[in-house]
């Protein structure tokens, strides 16, 4: 099994809808992330949690919100998914100790239409 | 916030030969700095970090420079190979978490 894995893999989903994105790690590390990969401009955080009492915004979190339900466990959610939304997203763990860098999941592709 | 711009955008090389990729970054206070490879269909990996306190990391073929008066690094590929075709972002940071990422460089390996 992959150390992080995100679901679903690829989604179409309508302007307006709600969405959620999963991702779980079994790497046991407290810190978690969400990126956005547009052509272009590289990794943009969204959200980024230290530990589940603990969630801070990223450069571009408008528009997107974060729950996370257990040290494993870190979910976005598109509350009224809007085209520009349109992208690849990575959620990512690390160590607290740096030592290992981030462990990426493979990313869910999403299209909004 | 940190602004991590890396040049060039797209890179090919002939297979043997060797491939630079450079980053400036923005603020001084950053000291980790990695470099990440992204394979189609995959999440980036790491592949080499730096700390400020080091100059020149390398492991076999791949080697990272700092230059933090400057405020640049850069990753030195050599005798490449077709499997080192794929997206390198580099990356910087004030401590080991939230990195700010480059755009990306697609490098092309001629066989």
């Amino acid at each position: 099994d992959a150390d992080v894995t995100q679901t679903p893999r690829n989604r179409i989903t309508k302007t307006g809808k709600r969405i959620m994105l999963e991702c779980s790690q079994t790497k046991g590390h407290d810190r978690m992330y969400w990126y956005r990969q547009d052509p272009g401009l590289g990794l943009r955080l969204i959200y980024y949690s230290f530990d589940v009492k603990d969630i801070n915004k990223g450069e571009i979190s408008d528009g997107y919100s974060v729950s996370r339900q257990a040290q494993a466990k870190f979910s976005l959610s598109l509350e009224s998914a809007i085209p520009n939304q349109t992208a690849l997203y990575f959620c990512a763990t690390s160590d607290p100790q740096g030592t290992y860098g981030y462990t990426f999941g493979s990313g869910t592709r999403l299209t909004v239409v | 916030g940190e602004n991590v711009e890396q040049h060039p955008s797209t890179l090919s090389v002939q297979e043997g030969d060797s491939a630079v990729i450079k980053c400036t970054y923005s603020d001084s206070a950053s000291n980790y700095f990695p470099w990440y490879k992204q394979e189609l269909g995959k999440g980036p990996q790491l592949i080499i970090d730096i700390r400020s306190n080091v100059g020149e990391k390398k492991d076999q073929r791949i080697a990272v420079t700092l230059n933090k008066t400057a405020k640049h690094f850069s990753l030195h590929i050599t005798e490449t190979q077709p499997e080192d075709s794929a997206v390198y972002f580099c990356a910087a940071s004030i401590g080991d978490y939230k990195l700010s990422f480059g755009a990306g460089t697609t490098v092309t390996v001629r066989a």
